[in-house]
């Protein structure tokens, strides 16, 4: 078992909608990343959080460490958000490495 | 502009040649990683450097080389002893080498290593 696991793998949605990708963990972490692949490759980091709620434009990133989750929404989709959104977290017990999910691939129709 | 650079974009070698993938950032990082991508799969470790002439092994360090002779600079070499070299490269680095990866990392646009 993956000791990041994200959901959905894959995601269709029509401009305008609401998005929640879930990212779920097994270990103590020191923190969780959230970061966009584009289509070209690059990455970007979107989000590093060790507690709760952070907000950024149209995006939000919520992180429960007792129930070792974290979600990704991104409200009033527009087809520039297409793209790969990858989890990923601080492993305590492995010197803080950072372990990262599969990705979940957003497609935002117009 | 500060960032990191990659090149180059796309490289094709023959099977059984070594070949280097170039990292140069200007961010003034001390940490400098190296991850490679391949389809349906997480990023994976493969070499790490949190100061100048130091570097370490990640998950997946055999059949690759590093050198950290300057703070701006971690090229990778892909030898001959890699199996399964095709795969997609991305370098990254974070400013604050003494908390080792939990950092914000900033990633560079990848190399796209096709081996024939």
């Amino acid at each position: 078992k993956n000791e990041v696991e994200q959901s959905p793998q894959n995601l269709t949605a029509q401009e305008g909608e609401f998005i929640t990708i879930n990212c779920s963990y097994s270990v103590g972490i020191s923190a969780l990343h959230w970061l966009q692949q584009h289509p070209g490759g690059g990455i970007v980091s979107l989000f590093m959080l060790s507690s709760g709620k952070k907000k950024h434009g149209r995006l939000i990133a919520t992180i429960n460490i007792q129930e070792k989750h974290s979600s990704l929404h991104i409200t009033a989709s527009h087809p520039r958000d297409s793209a790969v959104y990858i989890c990923a977290v601080g492993i305590k017990a492995a010197g803080n490495k950072l372990t990262f999910g599969g990705g979940t691939r957003v497609l935002v129709k117009p | 502009d500060g960032g990191i650079t990659q090149s180059p974009k796309y490289l094709f070698r023959k099977e059984g040649q070594n070949v280097t993938l170039s990292c140069e950032q200007n961010l003034n990082h001390d940490a400098m990683y190296w991850y490679r991508q391949d389809p349906g799969q997480g990023l994976r470790l493969i070499y790490y450097s949190q100061i100048v002439n130091d570097f370490q092994k990640g998950d997946i360090a055999e059949g690759y080389s590093v050198s950290r002779e300057k703070k701006e600079s971690f090229p990778l070499t892909v030898t001959s002893a890699q199996k399964n070299p095709t795969a997609f490269y991305l370098c990254a680095s974070s400013i604050e080498s003494h908390r080792v990866r939990t950092d914000t990392q900033y990633f560079g646009p990848g190399t796209r290593l096709t081996v024939l």
